[in-house]
């Protein structure tokens, strides 16, 4: 089992260009998570799919879309890119959505907009 | 609205040495609490969570948590800590809208 896998895990773009990040998990859990990681701030969540299908906004969701592609995977994407978006982004999945479920995280992708 | 608090941003400590790490959560009723690790370059991985129940938690790693409801706390702790556990340590609860709120994090430095 790979786990959570997340591509890239570097970019650099410069500002106003558009990327998706990509991520997928092999343990058949049914919600995902996008979280980015700023210094001093912690782990803030973008957006979350509980399940295959759906998907809702969580703190920070403004400048972001995701895509819930199927059971697997999960792509976030920037339309725009800005530099307050030059963050590390994780994802996540559990079994199921938030509050009793483990989360299992990729290892992340360190973003940087010029 | 519901917030977690870690007061330490950083903490050093000797190797061998005994290791608390402070959490102090806001919410009214029993929160589901967690505690993370992330060693540099990796992503996030569960040491230990608190639903209910007995308020000493054991995790992984040789760390215990413990619940301390008159105090809205949930410290870490390791009775010797090792060069390998040296990482940054996130504490988070669980609000009403069952989304994952995280501390700020507590990162851990250890002297040889």
């Amino acid at each position: 089992n790979a786990g959570v896998t997340q591509t890239p895990k570097f970019q650099v773009l410069k500002t106003g260009q558009s990327m998706t990040l990509q991520c997928a998990q092999d343990m058949n859990h049914n919600s995902m998570y996008w979280y980015r990681q700023d210094p001093g701030m912690g782990l803030r969540l973008i957006y979350y799919s509980a399940s295959e299908g759906t998907t809702d906004k969580g703190e920070v969701p403004n400048g972001y879309n995701v895509s819930r592609l199927n059971k697997r995977e999960f792509s976030l994407r920037l339309e725009s890119a800005a530099p307050s978006q030059t963050s590390v982004y994780f994802c996540a999945s559990s079994v199921r959505r938030a509050s009793a479920d483990t989360q299992y995280f990729g290892p992340g992708t360190r973003l940087t907009v010029l | 609205a519901q917030s977690v608090t870690q007061p330490d941003i950083h903490i050093t400590v000797s190797e061998g040495a005994s290791l608390e790490l402070r959490c102090n959560y806001s919410y009214g009723a029993t929160p589901y609490l967690f505690w993370y690790v992330q060693s540099p370059g990796q992503g996030l991985q569960l040491l230990l969570k608190y639903f209910s129940g007995d308020t000493l938690v054991q995790g992984i790693k040789g760390f215990e948590a413990e619940f301390k409801r008159s105090q809205s706390s949930f410290n870490l702790r390791k009775p010797s800590v090792h060069w390998s556990d040296a990482a940054e340590y996130f504490c988070a609860v669980v609000n009403r809208d069952d989304k994952i709120i995280f501390g700020k994090g507590t990162r851990l430095h250890i002297l040889p």
